[in-house]
């Protein structure tokens, strides 16, 4: 199995500030094979990023996904009000399908 | 516009038995791979379990396997998870979600609740 850790934890930015989240796994993804999800309270996941670094559909520019191998960073370049929310990568190279453990980004 | 809406959720004991259901609408269901995701209350995203699109290929969670059942109907649009020797860990919301050709959550249904309480 292939385990997903996220760091840090929790980050607090302020508005307009940018924001770097980190995902590693245990070894390495393949081809890239790594989505990041936004998650707000109440909400369902809503993937932002897959192959590491290809924005879903209507995912605004400021978010970009970077990194390869086994490290991988979600970037949000000027945090609006809406970002504050848990942030969950996910590698789809091997079974089980596995998630990082969350970052929450709140308001500093 | 793509949607996805589970039902079937609710309060059960322990060791009971429970069937999920997620209605799919708005895309050509039978061209995705679906999945089921569970969340507990307050703690992170938990994979379940995925069937392709065809059918032909089903996977499990070690904790769920041998006590989850994962199918669909491409006829119906549908997605099931069938759930029995329910245990307390088992209590979250329970995510339908649908992939395309890798296997990524491209689409979410807002989810349904699962208790497994005595």
């Amino acid at each position: 199995e292939i385990v997903m850790t996220q760091s840090p934890a929790t980050l607090s930015v302020s508005p307009g500030e940018r924001a770097t989240l980190s995902c590693r796994a245990s070894q390495s993804v393949g081809s890239n094979y790594l989505a990041w999800y936004q998650q707000k309270p109440g909400q369902a996941p809503r993937l932002l990023i897959y192959a590491a670094s290809t924005r879903a559909t209507g995912i605004p520019a400021r978010f970009s996904g970077s990194g390869s191998g086994a490290e991988f960073t979600l970037t949000i370049s000027s945090l609006q009000s809406e970002d504050f929310a848990v942030y969950y990568c996910q590698q789809y190279n091997s079974w089980p399908l596995t998630f990082g453990g969350g970052t929450e980004v709140e308001i500093k | 516009e793509a949607q996805l809406v589970e039902s079937g959720g609710g309060l059960v004991k322990p060791g009971g038995s429970l069937r999920l259901s997620c209605a799919a609408s708005g895309f050509t269901f039978s061209d995705y791979n679906m999945n089921w995701v569970r969340q507990a209350p307050g703690k992170g995203l938990e994979w379940v379990s995925s069937i392709s699109s065809a059918s032909s290929y089903k996977y499990y969670a070690d904790s769920v396997k041998g006590r989850f059942t994962i199918s669909r109907d491409n006829a119906k649009n549908s997605l099931y998870l069938q759930m029995s020797s329910l245990r307390a860990e088992d209590t979250a919301l329970y995510y339908c979600a649908g992939s395309s050709w890798y296997w990524y959550f491209a689409l979410w249904g807002r989810g349904t609740l699962v208790t497994v309480s005595s």
